[in-house]
């Protein structure tokens, strides 16, 4: 079985702090696909970024960046010198193709609150 | 290009009634994946059409069902409605290769029922 723990569940800064959220994943399978979805209060969740099993290169694009380590099982995403329009809900979610099942499996969410 | 789109976007029903709900995908995408969304229980997979056949179902019971026209589009049904089933109902697109393709999500649908 597939899971995500969120163990943070909300956090709050100031505006131009830099934020890293938690993520740590479990799964039997060795390929698999990681994920990080934004949702804003109008809920839409947003497809932010996605990292593939086999390649544990980190990168940064604009604010953000991540940081995948499979030693660890975590996948964690910060933001940098975060903006008030970053508040909003943010998942992270698992994905494999073993079991020919093509489910997302999402955390709990935690909620980000950059105040001004 | 557009992005997925779903209809109504907000629905307000008694305990009892049906409802269906539709989703249309990004031009080319041939899955579509529908989730609920509930503050108690979180995002979870209801099901998943590709190619007109339902191709991976989640465990909720056989009140929620879909279907996927040949144009990709899909709608999902929820008969006998229960107090329960108020939720965000979202659904997702891609291109189908199974467990890899990024999903891509709609605005959703929110449901309450009285």
């Amino acid at each position: 079985a597939q899971k995500v723990t969120q163990a943070q569940t909300e956090i709050s800064v100031v505006e131009k702090e830099d934020v890293t959220l938690d993520c740590v994943y479990e799964t039997r399978d060795t390929t698999y696909y990681l994920f990080w979805y934004k949702q804003p209060p109008s809920g839409e969740l947003v497809f932010l970024i996605r990292r593939n099993s086999f390649d544990e290169q980190n990168e940064i694009s604009g604010r953000y960046s991540w940081n995948f380590q499979k030693s660890t099982s975590s996948f964690n995403f910060t933001i940098t010198a975060s903006q008030v329009v970053d508040s909003a809900v943010y998942f992270c979610a698992l994905s494999s193709p073993g079991g020919a099942n093509s489910k997302l499996t999402f955390g709990k969410g935690i909620t980000l609150s950059v105040r001004p | 290009k557009a992005g997925v789109t779903q209809t109504p976007r907000y629905l307000i029903k008694t305990r009892g009634q049906q409802v269906t709900l539709s989703c249309s995908p990004i031009s080319g995408h041939r899955s579509v994946s529908w989730y609920q969304q509930t503050p108690g229980q979180g995002l979870q997979f209801l099901f998943e059409y590709f190619s007109e056949t339902q191709r991976n179902k989640g465990n909720f019971p056989g009140r929620f069902s879909g279907r996927q026209f040949s144009n990709s589009r899909s709608e999902m049904n929820v008969s006998t409605l229960e107090l329960g089933d108020s939720a965000l109902y979202l659904c997702a697109s891609s291109g189908g290769l199974v467990g890899t393709d990024t999903q891509y999500f709609g605005p959703g649908t929110r449901l309450t029922v009285l």
